[in-house]
C-alpha cells in the first residue's frame, strides 16, 4: 500500500480546460508538496502547504487535513503544462505518489 | 543565486566500479537531501543533512550507497561498487529550514547508468 496516492495516473486535457490533480495519504505529516517534473527532467517545486489554499498565477494547490486529501488544479490549461505532477508528503518521514503524467493539447 | 547544482548530469560506468555525485546546495539553506528517481519506484528519499549532520538515513538502500556533507557547500553521494540496479536520475535538492517543511529547490539530477 502506498502512503501517498494520486489519481489519475494519466491525463490528457484541450487547450483551455480546467484541469484537477488529486492526492490522498494515509500518514501523518508536516506538510503536503506539489512537484512539477517536464520532459527534459528537473523538478520544480510548486507548493508547499500545511493548511488551507495556495494560489500561484493558473495554479491553485488545496488541502483537507481532516481528510487527507489535496488537490492541484490548473485554470486554462496550456501545452506547456504538460508535465508530471507529483505530490509528496513531509513529516518525520518523506513519501511520494508515483504522479500525474499530463498531456495538455493545442 | 545558481540554484542547486550537482554534477556531473550524465555518468555512464561499468558494473563495479566506484561513482561519485556531487551537489552544491542553495547558500544558506539548512537542509540538504539525496533523492532517487526511477520509473518503478518512483521519488525515493535516500538521505537528508540538517545543518551538515545526516538526519535521516532509512532510504540508503544498503552499504555500498554512502554519503557525506563535509561543509556547509557541498555534498556527496557515492556508490561503490556499482551495479546496473543502481541506474536512475539521483537529484539533490536543498530547503532553507530544517527539513522539506519550508520548501525545496531542486538541482537538475544526474542520470547515472551503471552498464
Amino acid at each position: 500500500k502506498n502512503e501517498v496516492e494520486q489519481s489519475p495516473q494519466n491525463l490528457t486535457a484541450q487547450e483551455g480546460e480546467f484541469i484537477t490533480i488529486n492526492c490522498s495519504y494515509s500518514v501523518g505529516i508536516s506538510a503536503l508538496h506539489w512537484l512539477q517534473q517536464h520532459p527534459g527532467g528537473g523538478i520544480v517545486s510548486l507548493f508547499m502547504l500545511s493548511s488551507g489554499k495556495k494560489k500561484h498565477g493558473r495554479l491553485i494547490a488545496t488541502i483537507n487535513i481532516q481528510e487527507k486529501h489535496s488537490s492541484l488544479h490548473i485554470t486554462a490549461s496550456h501545452p506547456r503544462d504538460s508535465a508530471v505532477y507529483i505530490c509528496g508528503g513531509t513529516g518525520n518521514q518523506f513519501y511520494f505518489g508515483t504522479g500525474t503524467s499530463l498531456t495538455v493539447i493545442p | 543565486d545558481a540554484g542547486v547544482i550537482q554534477s556531473p548530469r550524465h555518468e555512464v560506468t561499468e558494473m563495479g566500479q566506484e561513482v561519485t555525485l556531487r551537489c552544491k546546495p542553495i547558500s544558506g539553506h539548512n537542509s540538504l537531501f539525496w533523492y532517487r528517481q526511477t520509473m518503478m519506484r518512483g521519488l525515493e528519499l535516500l538521505i537528508y543533512f540538517n545543518n551538515n549532520v545526516p538526519i535521516d538515513d532509512s532510504g540508503m538502500p544498503e552499504d555500498r550507497f554512502s554519503a557525506k556533507m563535509p561543509n556547509a557547500s557541498f555534498s556527496t553521494l557515492k556508490i561503490q561498487p556499482s551495479e546496473p540496479r543502481d541506474s536512475a536520475v539521483y537529484f539533490c535538492a536543498s530547503s532553507p529550514g530544517q527539513g522539506a517543511n519550508y520548501g525545496y529547490t531542486f538541482g537538475s539530477g544526474t542520470r547515472l547508468t551503471v552498464v
